[in-house]
């Protein structure tokens, strides 16, 4: 089974604070992903990684960066928090499929807060 | 440009009643689809894909989906409706790569006794 771990299941930060969200997949996946998810806007990429120490920008980057380091890790980076930040965050892996169909599996989710 | 339209908001039925969850998506290229779930605090999980082969696809506990060229559509749907069936369902589009992916509003689905 594939297991997609995220660091914390609930976090509550202040404003400016700089906060770091691990995530980590056991199964040896090329492909990494974070999105937030509100409630009527379903699932929004933020950033996603193909390889180690690439990334590329999903549909609402601004405000978030990421790092990849090691395959199986994928931290995304709030540089200073605001309270339009606060969210369920949503980590997901992988793995390289050309022809399509590669579906994602998805970790738990961390529910920030930022007062 | 990718879009995935999911028609519904809310739908409620009762157990042991069909389920139709709808979904309309836009693609330039032939996508992959996809069908996931999430149980309350719990994270998604994938109910099937469409990849270009069968169009009728069957997934997990029951469910199974058409994908309509014709009417760019992939309805989701159950012949007799569960009361552990009670969650939120995406709708996703992607391209072949699997990077451009798009996900719906969200479905929640209740379920009555």
């Amino acid at each position: 089974d594939v297991k997609v771990t995220q660091s914390s299941r609930y976090l509550v930060k202040r404003t400016g604070e700089k906060v770091f969200l691990e995530c980590v997949q056991d199964m040896d996946h090329e492909n990494m992903f974070w999105y937030r998810q509100d409630p009527g806007l379903g699932l929004r990429l933020i950033y996603f990684s193909y390889d180690v120490k690439m990334k590329e920008k999903g549909d609402i980057p601004e405000g978030y960066s990421v790092s990849r380091e090691k395959k199986e890790r994928f931290s995304l980076i709030l540089e200073s928090a605001s309270t339009n930040q606060t969210s369920m965050y949503l980590c997901a892996s992988s793995r390289d499929r050309p022809l399509g169909g590669n579906e994602q599996f998805f970790g738990p989710g961390t529910r920030l807060t930022v007062l | 440009a990718q879009s995935v339209t999911q028609l519904d908001s809310h739908v409620s039925v009762s157990e042991g009643t069909p389920v139709l969850l709808r979904c309309n998506y836009s693609s330039s290229y032939s996508p992959s689809l996809f069908w996931y779930v999430q149980h309350p605090n719990k994270g998604l999980q994938l109910l099937l894909k469409y990849t270009s082969a069968a169009t009728l696809v069957k997934g997990i506990n029951g469910f199974e989906a058409e994908f309509k060229k014709s009417e760019t559509s992939f309805h989701l749907t159950k012949p007799s409706a569960h009361m552990s069936d009670a969650a939120e369902y995406f709708c996703v589009v992607s391209d072949t790569g699997g990077f451009k992916t798009i996900f719906g509003a969200g479905t929640r689905l209740f379920v009555k006794a």
